[in-house]
């Protein structure tokens, strides 16, 4: 079965750091996504892990343990337009499908 | 290069009609796939396609169907529409099927079942 679990809301300061959590279950699982959306609109591209280790990408980074089947999102010096839902993502290459987590609401505070 | 595009963007219908979206993937891509996103149950996995062909297919009951055109625009038809079936539907476009390619999802289709 797929099982991907992540939390269902955060909320944060501006400027400040904060952690998304994302642990899954999967079968024939080949890498994590991240993606972004904000309300109304669809997601958007945020990263792709397929090896253990941390990616970064300017403000935000994206961290992958496959043996822990763990994942994490880590924004810096966030900004009010970073509010949105932040939904994790595995891919399973045997369909070309993405098994989503149920996405967590980040909510950035002045 | 343009993006993804969905039509309607905007569809109501009611209980017992059919509907037939349509997504247009980004040029040069030959594989969408198609998602359903409820409040309930998050971003479900419908199907996808690949040079005309289905290659997997989601947990949604037979009312759920696809194809895909040889220019690889795909359309996804829903029969016999229910209440529940009120979600927003994005389709998202790669490539390939390779495990590295990004899939780019469209603005969706919000079909609202009364």
């Amino acid at each position: 079965g797929q099982n991907i679990d992540q939390p269902t809301e955060m909320t944060a300061t501006e400027g400040a750091i904060v952690q998304i959590n994302c642990t899954y279950q999967t079968s024939g699982f080949n890498g994590l996504f991240w993606y972004q959306q904000h309300a109304g609109e669809a997601p958007t591209f945020l990263s792709y892990n397929v090896l253990d280790g941390l990616e970064e990408k300017g403000r935000f980074s994206s961290f992958l343990s496959r043996s822990k089947g763990y994942s994490y999102l880590l924004l810096k010096e966030l900004q009010m337009k970073d509010s949105a839902s932040y939904l994790c993502a595995a891919y399973n290459n045997a369909g070309n499908m993405l098994t989503f987590g149920g996405g967590t609401r980040l909510m950035v505070k002045p | 290069k343009a993006g993804v595009t969905q039509t309607p963007r905007y569809l109501i219908k009611t209980r017992g009609q059919q509907v037939t979206l349509s997504c247009s993937p980004i040029s040069g891509h030959r594989s969408v796939s198609w998602y359903q996103q409820t409040p309930g149950q998050g971003l479900q996995f419908l199907f996808e396609y690949f040079s005309e062909t289905q290659r997997n297919k989601g947990n949604f009951p037979g009312r759920f169907s696809g194809r895909q055109f040889s220019n690889s625009r795909s359309e996804m038809n829903v029969s016999t529409l229910e209440l529940g079936d009120s979600a927003l539907y994005l389709c998202a476009s790669s490539f390939s099927t390779a495990a590295k390619e990004t899939q780019y999802f469209g603005p969706g289709t919000r079909l609202l079942v009364l």
